[in-house]
């Protein structure tokens, strides 16, 4: 499948600061990709919609301020976790349509990112 | 709206036995994809397998096989001769598709944790 990749694999931060994560399609261009998040021991919930150039679309009850997404390239999204407190330790992780759209990458998840805030 | 279903929290058996996941799902679009996932304990969502709404066909892949019927919508997924290695959390999920064969963002199940016990 698609090969979508995701760093870091994990990260420890203080309450308070800032955490970015990246989301790379490596084979292919995206304009489009998906963040989810997955609190422990529960589904995955998609957090929001990342437009290649343009803002991202949240879904309802994800505060757009506390969780900024920039997708600045075909390639390449970004979630950062601003101000970040223990609430929002949880597994982040995304996947991406192939600018073609016909492929099913969209399927193929990244390897995720779990955040812990302490 | 799409919601997915699996009302099977835990799963354990022995290994070698044979297990069905099951997953109902809801949808007013006429043209929609499923998928199942496996989720092991380090994270990584494992792609299994997608199903376009129009094709209805069983399909078998080596020990696994997934009953796809429209009529009940659901989708269940079994896993002949268990081995220790099938122990994850599986999880279906839904789709709508656009055109061009893409898929929407993908809705989850609350997910089936199976335990294969030697």
């Amino acid at each position: 499948g698609a090969v979508v990749s995701q760093h870091p694999s994990w990260v420890i931060c203080k309450s308070g600061t800032s955490v970015k994560i990246e989301c790379r399609s490596l084979d292919f261009q995206a304009t489009t990709m998906f963040w989810y998040r997955q609190f422990p021991k529960q589904s995955l919930m998609l957090m929001a919609t990342s437009n290649e150039g343009s803002k991202a679309t949240y879904e309802q009850g994800v505060e757009k301020d506390k969780f900024l997404i920039n997708h600045a390239s075909l390639t390449l999204s970004t979630l950062t976790v601003t101000s970040a407190h223990p609430e929002d330790s949880s597994f982040y992780i995304c996947s991406a349509r192939d600018i073609q759209g016909n492929r099913n990458t969209e399927a193929f998840f990244g390897q995720g990112t779990r955040l812990t805030v302490v | 709206a799409q919601k997915v279903t699996q009302a099977q929290t835990e799963i354990s058996v022995v290994e070698k036995e044979d297990v069905t996941l099951d997953c109902v799902y809801e949808t007013r679009d006429t043209t929609y994809y499923l998928f199942w996932y496996k989720q092991p304990p380090s994270g990584e969502l494992v792609f299994l397998i997608r199903r376009n709404s129009f094709d209805e066909q069983n399909e078998i892949s080596g020990r696994y096989s997934w009953n796809f019927q429209k009529s009940t919508s659901s989708f269940n997924f079994t896993i002949t001769a268990s081995q220790v290695v099938d122990s994850a959390v599986y999880f279906c999920a839904l789709s709508e598709a656009l055109y061009g064969g893409a898929t929407n963002k993908l809705i989850f199940g609350t997910g089936t944790l199976l335990a294969v016990q030697p």
